[in-house]
């Protein structure tokens, strides 16, 4: 059965250094979505993609983020200056129609020292 | 303001028993989405429903527009259920792709 996939599964990373977290989403969706969840809260939408443009973001997704979809299979989550508060788990997910079935990635923890 | 509320928050059941988990929402909703996040972290999508009913095995899920509730239903409960749900909307008010997600349940199995 197809998958969402996430790499890398733990990233450690100093306080100002930028991250990477990427995704590879089910071959023959067009929408892609990311989001976090900061150890014991809820999950948080961060932005949605489709067509090769962000259709929707959230207050969260500042201008330290970025998302991109650098060829045919791949998306990914920049960070550009990491702050402590970033640490959190990050899910990639993406869906045939824009407001259908979510399929999820396995998550990054993404930890800011 | 554009709210999702589960009930309860943590529940412990014996293993055999009928399980529900609640999810009320503030306005009206495009979708509805039940998942499960596993003690690792990863999350399963169970379902998405706009109305009715769905069954997957001995998971059931019904949703009641009218009064903005939706339940989860696990019969037969089994200590491999453990997990937390989370019920997830997509308000009609805001944006078609953006979930807004509840607190999760915390269920815990019993053999």
């Amino acid at each position: 059965e197809p998958e969402v996939t996430q790499t890398p599964s733990h990233q450690v990373t100093q306080m100002g250094q930028e991250v990477i977290l990427r995704c590879v989403p089910i071959s023959n969706h067009l929408y892609f979505y990311w989001y976090r969840q900061i150890l014991g809260q809820k999950v948080e939408f961060l932005v949605s993609f489709y067509n090769n443009e962000i259709s929707e973001k959230s207050e969260i997704f500042d201008d330290q983020f970025s998302v991109e979809r650098p060829d045919g299979s791949n998306f990914t989550l920049k960070i550009r200056s990491t702050k402590l508060e970033d640490s959190a788990m990050y899910f990639c997910a993406s869906s045939e129609q824009g407001g259908g079935t979510q399929y999820f990635g396995p998550g990054t923890r993404l930890l800011v020292l | 303001k554009n709210e999702v509320e589960q009930s309860p928050q943590n529940l412990t059941a014996q293993e055999g028993e009928f399980i529900t988990i609640n999810c009320s929402y503030s306005v009206g909703i495009s979708a509805l989405h039940w998942l499960q996040q596993h003690p690792g972290g990863g999350i399963v999508s169970l379902f998405m429903l706009s109305s009715g009913k769905k069954k997957h095995g001995r998971l059931i899920a019904t949703i009641n527009i009218q009064e903005k509730h939706s339940s989860l239903h696990i019969t037969a409960s089994h200590p491999r259920d453990s997990a937390v749900y989370i019920c997830a909307v997509l308000f009609k008010s805001g944006s078609a792709r953006q979930l807004t997600f509840g607190s999760g349940t915390q269920l815990t199995v019993l053999p």
